[in-house]
């Protein structure tokens, strides 16, 4: 099983609002890691935990908060998000932090901020 | 950013046809993955190649990690409509960071 699930699907929020997306992998893997992808472009990365301790983060915005409550969950939190901030936002999930890692990629958050 | 270099850029070919795509590197590479992906959907891994020289397949799909390291190609073969999407190659940096191709978008006429 390579799945990773990503909630909700679709979330439309306004620039005040506090929202959540959650993902969820049970492979044992352990990094896992959180995407921002604009139409017909590739995804960037945002931030990386390996071992649900925070690895890498790619200078995001401090409106966009992650966290790792356990090892088979992510969450990204929002508040204050602005127009240009909505996209794809894909979270993936590979055994290791290393290069020679596979990395699987849940179906994505597609988010609107309005 | 950092990229690999992923031609081309977009296809569009008649069911039935093969289809060629290939990513090359300044850098070399431990790990080539293709993925494709679906409008509105995540990307979903087609292949991963591991070695130098290897060459794997996936039903219709073909690929090989170049022996230099700094190239992977990726070939579909008898294209169909389900095969309409985006695909992109990958590879993993030393620091475990994935880069990715700029993607080669793929049309299939029936």
């Amino acid at each position: 099983d390579t799945e990773v699930t990503q909630t909700p699907k679709h979330l439309v929020m306004g620039m005040t609002n506090k929202k959540s997306l959650k993902c969820e992998q049970h492979m044992g893997h352990r990094a896992m890691y959180w995407y921002k992808q604009k139409a017909k472009k590739p995804p960037e990365l945002m931030f990386v935990y390996s071992y649900e301790k925070l690895s890498i983060n790619e200078s995001v915005p401090s409106r966009f908060s992650p966290e790792c409550p356990n090892s088979s969950l992510l969450n990204l939190h929002l508040h204050a998000l602005q127009p240009e901030d909505s996209a794809l936002y894909l979270c993936a999930s590979s055994q290791e932090w290393s290069n020679q890692e596979t990395q699987y990629f849940g179906p994505g958050t597609r988010l609107l901020v309005l | 950013g950092q990229q690999l270099n992923q031609s081309p850029q977009s296809m569009f070919i008649q069911e039935g046809e093969d289809v060629s795509m290939n990513c090359t590197s300044s850098s070399i590479f431990n790990t080539w993955l293709w993925y494709k992906q679906d409008p509105g959907e995540g990307p979903v891994l087609l292949i991963a190649l591991y070695k130098a020289g290897e060459l794997t397949s996936n039903g219709r799909l073909t690929a090989q990690f170049g022996i230099t390291r700094k190239d992977s190609f990726l070939n579909i073969s008898a294209s169909i409509p389900s095969d309409v999407g985006i695909y992109f190659c990958a590879g993993p940096y030393p620091t475990g960071k994935l880069i990715f191709g700029q993607g080669t978008t793929l049309q299939v006429k029936p």
